[in-house]
């Protein structure tokens, strides 16, 4: 089984100042790492992931994470933020092997950007 | 369609009604699933399809909860008896993939239900 920790409930920040929202997991196999992102009166909409390769993984929209192995971490990080970026954050793993099919989410962050 | 639609949006119900949600996933997407948003929550798996076949139901959290797919696209979610901790958004997201392995799950809009 698998779990994620989102340490952060709420962020506000002005515009254009950088942001981290951190998510920690737990799991006993190899994993594969997931953002999604709500925007106001909206469906959740994948943002990035992680399944192999390059430990920093990138959006087209400027947000970018990396995964940590060793702490087991998958923080997202964006250097200057729009006002447009104001949304709710969810950070999502499921495992790697066979009969992985659903996804685990943390609580959520809310991101307010502020003018 | 464009994108995983669901209906109705919201769904207020009085305790001990039975309600019916469904879910219309991306046409040819061969995996579905449900999972249910408490107030200041993540989305909590339910069940799981890949085509018509219910691979996984571990999540449903009593026997009042039921889904199908009986065609392979469209999907219902039934909850009997309706408890006020029922109270939640629903969500379902299909992917054209058989799972969730680097697949990108696409949801829809979400569910309302408020039991009063």
């Amino acid at each position: 089984a698998q779990s994620v920790t989102q340490l952060e409930i709420q962020v506000t920040v002005f515009e254009e100042a950088p942001v981290e929202l951190r998510c920690n997991y737990s799991s006993s196999v190899s994993v594969y790492l997931f953002w999604y992102v709500q925007y106001p009166n909206q469906g959740l909409q994948l943002l990035l992931k992680y399944l192999s390769g390059s430990t920093l993984v990138e959006s087209i929209n400027g947000f970018e994470a990396e995964f940590n192995k060793s702490q087991t971490s998958f923080h997202l990080r964006k250097p200057s933020v729009h006002i447009s970026d104001t949304a709710e954050y969810f950070c999502a793993v499921t495992h790697s092997g066979a009969g992985s099919y659903q996804l685990t989410f943390g609580k959520g962050t809310k991101l307010s950007v502020i003018p | 369609g464009a994108g995983v639609s669901q209906s109705p949006r919201y769904k207020v119900a009085k305790r001990g009604q039975d309600v019916a949600l469904r879910c219309d996933p991306i046409s040819g997407h061969v995996s579905l699933f449900w999972y249910q948003q408490a107030l200041g929550q993540g989305p909590e798996f339910l069940t799981y399809f890949q085509n018509e076949a219910q691979l996984d139901k571990s999540g449903l959290p009593s026997d009042r909860f039921f889904a199908e797919r009986p065609e392979g696209s469209v999907s219902t979610l039934k909850i009997q008896r309706t408890q006020q901790e029922d109270s939640a958004v629903y969500l379902c997201a299909s992917t054209s993939t058989s799972g969730t392995r680097g697949g990108e799950q696409f949801f829809g809009p979400g569910t309302r239900l408020t039991v009063l």
